[in-house]
C-alpha cells in the first residue's frame, strides 16, 4: 500500500541551526501539507502546498519556515534558525486532488532543538 | 484555538463492549469531519469520515454520528478490541480551498482484554 515517507525519524539540532525535514508523498498525490504536534498539544496545521505554491499557511508558519518541492518526489520543510519552541513532531500529509478530503500522513519527524 | 474539542483525554472499556468517543465543534461552516487513529511512533491513520450533509456513516465496527444542531459528533466502536487501543483524533475541514484539517486534542482509548 502506498504511503507517505518522512526522514529522518528523529532530528536533533542546536538552537539557531537550520534544519530540513523531508517527505516523499504518495506518488500520484498533488496536494501536500505540513502539521506539527508539540508534546501534549494538538496537531496543528502549518502549511498547504499545491501546484508548486503555498495555498494556505498558518500564523505559526512565519518567515523562519519555508517549503519546497525540489523535484518530482520530495516535499521539504525548512526551518531557517531553529528555536527551542520548534521542538515537536512534524507530520507531512498528502492527498490525491484538491476535491478529496482524506489526507494520508507520514510517521513524522521528531525535532529536538537543544 | 478551540474550534474542535475532545473533552475526554482518555477512555477505558472492556473488550467486546462499545467505545464512544465524543467531539464538539464551534464553527458551523465546517464541511466535513474525519476520525484518525494514531499508534505510538506512527502518523495519524484515517479511520472514517462524514460529510456535513449526513448524520451517520458506518464502516464495519465503526460508526460516526453527526448532530449539526448540537455541533457534536461521536465515534462508536462495536465491539471494541484490544487492537483498537490508540489515540483517536477528531478533525474538521472548514470550507476553504486548502482543505486543511483542524484537529481536536485527541482521546486515548484503552481496550482491556
Amino acid at each position: 500500500e502506498p504511503e507517505v515517507t518522512q526522514t529522518p525519524s528523529h532530528q536533533v539540532t542546536q538552537m539557531g541551526q537550520e534544519v530540513i525535514l523531508r517527505c516523499v508523498p504518495i506518488s500520484n498525490h498533488l496536494y501536500f501539507y505540513w502539521y506539527r504536534q508539540i508534546l501534549g498539544q494538538k496537531v496543528e496545521f502549518l502549511v498547504s502546498f499545491y501546484n508548486n505554491e503555498i495555498s494556505e499557511k498558518s500564523e505559526i508558519f512565519d518567515d523562519q519556515f519555508s517549503v519546497e518541492r525540489p523535484d518530482g518526489s520530495n516535499f521539504t520543510l525548512k526551518i531557517r534558525s531553529t528555536k527551542l519552541e520548534d521542538s515537536a513532531m512534524y507530520f507531512c500529509a498528502s492527498k490525491r486532488v484538491p476535491a478529496e478530503n482524506i489526507q494520508y500522513f507520514g510517521a513524522g519527524t521528531r525535532l529536538s532543538v537543544l | 484555538d478551540q474550534q474542535v474539542k475532545q473533552n475526554s483525554p482518555s477512555l477505558s472499556v472492556q473488550e467486546g463492549r462499545i467505545s464512544i468517543l465524543n467531539c464538539d465543534y464551534t464553527n458551523s461552516m465546517f464541511d466535513y469531519f474525519l476520525w484518525y487513529k494514531k499508534y505510538p511512533a506512527e502518523g495519524p491513520t484515517f479511520l472514517i469520515s462524514i460529510s456535513s450533509i449526513k448524520d451517520k456513516n458506518e464502516d464495519g465496527r465503526f460508526t460516526v454520528f453527526l448532530n449539526k444542531s448540537a455541533k457534536h459528533l461521536s465515534l462508536h466502536i462495536v465491539p471494541s478490541q484490544p487492537g483498537d487501543s490508540a489515540v483517536y483524533f477528531c478533525a474538521a475541514i472548514p470550507h476553504e480551498v486548502s482543505g486543511k484539517l483542524i484537529f481536536g486534542q485527541g482521546t486515548t482509548l484503552q481496550v482491556k482484554p
